[in-house]
């Protein structure tokens, strides 16, 4: 069974940093892309950043980039977020996703880790 | 950059159909796309792709009566005999030229 547990979350305030962590297992983590996806109060699921299965490649909104760095440890089947000069419209419920072998959309998700930033 | 246009809300009784529309803007008529779920206070959850050609392929675990379909620029996705669990936000899915991911607004469907 496919399985994606975030952590990492919490209050934050401006200007501060957060990392988040996302502990995959149930498939063979290497082998797959991995996505943020966050989601305001009350809004819609917006793209946050993308990294490649090896890590070679990564991607990011254009509201994050400079700000936050994705990156993976596939020794440790593991994807993170580090997330810096944190604003209060980052505030939102972050999912990590996994993106369909052989396709660029969404297959699996994750529950999510709340991050709120305030002073 | 493509966009994808959802409205923002449908309803339909218990047991009927509905049909969802998610509209790719132009020059992006071709792209594939994906549907997604989301019940009150849970995460998402994966539905199916939907193609430009119509074909559609549901993700692990998907009901029988979730099916998709296309039409030009418009992807579908219709649920039958509608359930109280079917009520739901509904999220259309695409990406960039850049590999990054491309979000509809939703549409908050009430099943009445």
């Amino acid at each position: 069974e496919v399985q994606l547990v975030e952590s990492g979350g919490g209050l934050v305030q401006p200007g501060g940093s957060l990392r988040l962590s996302c502990a995959a297992s149930g498939f063979t983590f290497s082998n797959y892309a991995m996505n943020w996806v966050r989601q305001a109060p009350g809004k819609g699921l917006e793209y946050v950043s993308g990294v490649r299965y090896d890590g070679g490649g990564t991607y990011y909104a254009i509201s994050v980039k400079g700000r936050f760095t994705i990156s993976r440890d596939n020794s440790k089947n593991t994807l993170y977020l580090q997330m810096g000069n944190l604003r209060a419209e980052d505030m939102a419920v972050y999912y990590c996703a996994r993106v369909a072998a052989g396709g660029t959309w969404v297959d699996y998700w994750g529950q999510g880790t709340l991050v709120t930033v305030s002073s | 950059q493509p966009v994808l246009t959802q409205s923002s809300s449908a309803s339909a009784s218990l047991g009927s159909s509905v049909k969802l529309t998610c509209t790719l803007s132009s020059g992006h008529s071709s792209y594939i796309i994906a549907w997604h779920q989301q019940q009150p206070g849970k995460a998402p959850r994966y539905l199916m792709r939907v193609e430009g050609s119509g074909s559609y392929n549901k993700g692990s675990g998907v009901p029988g009566r979730f099916s998709g379909s296309s039409s030009g620029a418009d992807r579908y996705l219709t649920i039958s005999n509608l359930q109280s669990e079917d009520e739901a936000d509904y999220y259309c899915e695409t990406w960039d030229s850049n590999t990054r991911g491309v979000f509809g607004g939703g549409t908050k469907l009430t099943v009445l």
